[in-house]
């Protein structure tokens, strides 16, 4: 099994255009989330989905969107990119609200 | 809402024990974690601990929970160099994990 996995790895942005990073998992999990890594802030949730077809805000979801059309695949979209959204984004999956998750390796955005 | 606290760095000898604590603000918290982040990587889930115990121990990671202080500790025994990574602690709050900054783990050789 590749776990989660994440694409693109790396991707340089100037302000305003948009793009899509996509989300895969092989774990038949019921539950997916994007969040970002910000230095010495943690991770924040951006936004997650508790099933195919589902999704729902997180703490910091204002510049972002998502869709979940597969159960495997969860994507974050920006539309009009922002030098305040150059950020590590870790997408994660996980069976249920209340299990552990699984993260992938991230993608590190950078947005000039 | 939940606050998660983490100190930002440790540094320790090799061989010595590391100790990382956490503390955090809700104490409906049910499950609460130990991520290790290596530079350059994702999260890897370390180990975790429900509400209702009090000590979890696994290999060389031994994991304290003081629900009364809302204190969550990790102690690593016989710390090698290459435990050097950023520890997160996250606590389940709501469905949602709410993660501490990271502490930042320094081995010396």
């Amino acid at each position: 099994n590749a776990g989660v996995t994440q694409t693109p790895k790396f991707r340089v942005l100037k302000t305003g255009q948009s793009m899509t990073l996509l989300c895969a998992q092989d774990m038949n999990h019921e539950y997916m989330y994007w969040y970002r890594q910000d230095p010495g802030m943690g991770l924040r949730l951006i936004h997650y989905s508790v099933g195919e077809g589902t999704t729902a805000k997180g703490e910091v979801p204002d510049g972002y969107n998502v869709s979940r059309l597969k159960k495997q695949n969860f994507l974050l979209g920006l539309e009009s990119a922002a030098p305040s959204q150059t950020s590590v984004y870790f997408c994660a999956s996980s069976p249920s609200g209340g299990a552990a998750q699984y993260f992938g390796p991230g993608t590190r955005l950078t947005v000039t | 809402g939940e606050d998660v606290e983490q100190s930002l760095f440790l540094s320790v000898r090799e061989g010595d024990s590391s100790v990382i604590n956490c503390t955090y603000t809700d104490s409906s918290s049910t499950y609460l974690y130990w991520y290790k982040q290596e530079p350059g990587a994702g999260l890897q889930l370390l180990t975790y601990i429900f509400s209702n115990m009090d000590m979890k121990q696994d290999q060389r990671l031994t994991v304290l929970l003081n629900k009364k202080d809302k204190h969550l500790s990790l102690r690593i025994a016989d710390t090698q160099t290459g435990d050097s990574a950023i520890y997160f602690c996250a606590v389940l709050q709501g469905g949602k994990l709410i993660f501490g900054q990271g502490t930042e783990l320094s081995v010396k050789p």
